[in-house]
């Protein structure tokens, strides 16, 4: 069955970095476009970062964050560099249903990141 | 950026009674819009695509409509575990926006 699985979170001081990781499994990554989706504590949820046939950021995370996947490891990133504390959430990484809808179909359990000094 | 705004924010319902959420854009999406459930401590599943397909799985219970910028969800028959938090988002336009989302409660 598919199942994405998410890691690499923490407890992270401000200015630092973190790469989360993404392992699918059921499906091939390749044949599918994904997403990364933040919720901060209590909060909704936030669309962080796409990559299909071409990558999208939200503003508020652009030249910061980067996705990127290795498609022979079935497992999808996020590279998140200068991080601040409006960065604490748990990020979730969710698999596109078709391609031209960006309906996410799967998601991961999420896996918390915390920023504080 | 395309805001979504859901209404109303907590809604207090009765089991096996009908429940009816709101989601605004604000500029028109066409169809382009998706349900999703979420449940504490749980990832977010995605009930409607297309602001009026179900998703795989989901029951009929769970219905869509709308389109432009007015959308609507309706829950025929609440059942226990469909006490959640629900959020609509809108994939017309980069960036991807969710709505702030409207938490279905037991009354």
């Amino acid at each position: 069955q598919v199942q994405l699985v998410e890691s690499g979170g923490g407890v992270v001081q401000p200015g630092k970095s973190l790469r989360l990781s993404c392992a699918a499994s059921g499906f091939t990554l390749s044949n599918y476009y994904m997403h990364w989706v933040r919720q901060a504590p209590g909060k909704g949820l936030e669309w962080v970062a796409y990559d299909g046939s071409n990558k999208y950021y939200a503003d508020s995370v652009k030249g910061r964050f980067t996705i990127s996947r290795d498609n022979a490891k079935n497992t999808l990133y996020l590279q998140m560099d200068s991080l601040r504390p409006e960065d604490t959430a748990v990020y979730y990484c969710a698999r596109v249903l078709v391609p031209g809808t960006h309906a996410m179909d799967y998601w991961g359990q999420g896996t918390l990141v915390a920023v504080s000094s | 950026e395309i805001m979504m705004t859901q209404s109303p924010a907590t809604l207090s319902v009765s089991p096996g009674e009908r429940a009816t959420l709101s989601c605004r854009a604000s500029q028109s999406i066409k169809n382009n819009l998706a349900w999703y459930q979420q449940k504490p401590g749980q990832a977010p599943r995605l009930l409607i695509y297309g602001a009026s397909t179900r998703a795989t799985g989901i029951p009929a219970t769970f219905s869509g409509s709308g389109s432009g910028a007015e959308f609507t969800l309706t829950i025929s028959s609440l059942q226990s575990e469909d006490f959640a938090v629900y959020y609509c988002q809108q994939y017309s336009n980069w960036p991807l926006t969710f709505g702030g989302g409207t938490k279905v409660e037991i009354k």
